[in-house]
């Protein structure tokens, strides 16, 4: 069984920096793309970053870019998501995601508060 | 980049069949999936590749995709498929993710 499980959200002021951690199991990790998507409460879902099966492809949305940093330890089965500089608007739901086109599986999120 | 544009609410009848409907350019030359949140939940797949289903999701669930639009139906919609909808597929350019606004269907 496929399973992606999130850890590292919390309450940040703004300007902090977290570490989100997202492990795999259930398939060959290294085989696969990731994702981090965000959703905030009572709105969308929005794509935040990719990392290619070997992490050597990395790309992020505008609104994030110099700020977050997407990497993957494959033999960890663990991808993660660094980010720094955090703003209010960055608060939500961030998920783990597994799939290159389409997007598969999903985590369970962990919550990211940005406030003073 | 590319944008997917859905109806942000439509409500149907327990019985009858829902479309809900994702615009984008050239939305028919990509893969594109349907992933369904009920509240407190994460999403989950239940169309991928315009027209497949995942293992366990009820038959009454169905994709189309043709020109620049895709659309979901639900036939003999049930109470318990009251959820979000969001279409999601890929920018041929960038290969990034990006998904639709969210349809919120009411069965009513």
């Amino acid at each position: 069984e496929v399973q992606l499980e999130e850890s590292g959200g919390g309450l940040v002021q703004p300007g902090g920096s977290l570490r989100l951690s997202c492990v795999a199991s259930g398939f060959t990790f290294s085989q696969h793309w990731m994702h981090w998507v965000r959703q905030t409460p009572g709105k969308g879902l929005v794509w935040v970053a990719r990392v290619n099966h070997d992490g050597r492809s990395t790309s992020h949305v505008d609104s994030v870019k110099g700020r977050f940093t997407i990497s993957r330890d494959n033999a960890k089965n663990t991808l993660y998501l660094q980010m720094n500089s955090l703003r209010v608007e960055d608060t939500a739901v961030y998920y783990c995601t597994r799939g290159q086109f389409s997007v598969d599986y999903w985590g369970q999120g962990t919550l990211v508060t940005v406030s003073s | 980049s590319s944008e997917l544009t859905q109806p942000p609410s439509m409500s149907v009848s327990p019985g009858q069949t829902a479309n809900i409907t994702c615009s984008g350019d050239k939305l028919g030359d990509k893969y594109t999936s349907w992933h369904q949140q009920k509240p407190g939940q994460s999403p989950r797949v239940i169309i991928y590749q315009h027209v497949k289903r995942p293992s366990g999701i009820p038959d009454r669930f169905s994709g189309s995709n043709s020109g620049n639009t895709a659309t979901l139906t639900i036939s003999g919609t049930q109470p318990m498929d009251e959820a979000d909808y969001h279409c999601q597929t890929w920018d041929s350019s960038t290969l990034d993710v990006v998904f639709g606004g969210g349809t919120k269907l009411t069965v009513l």
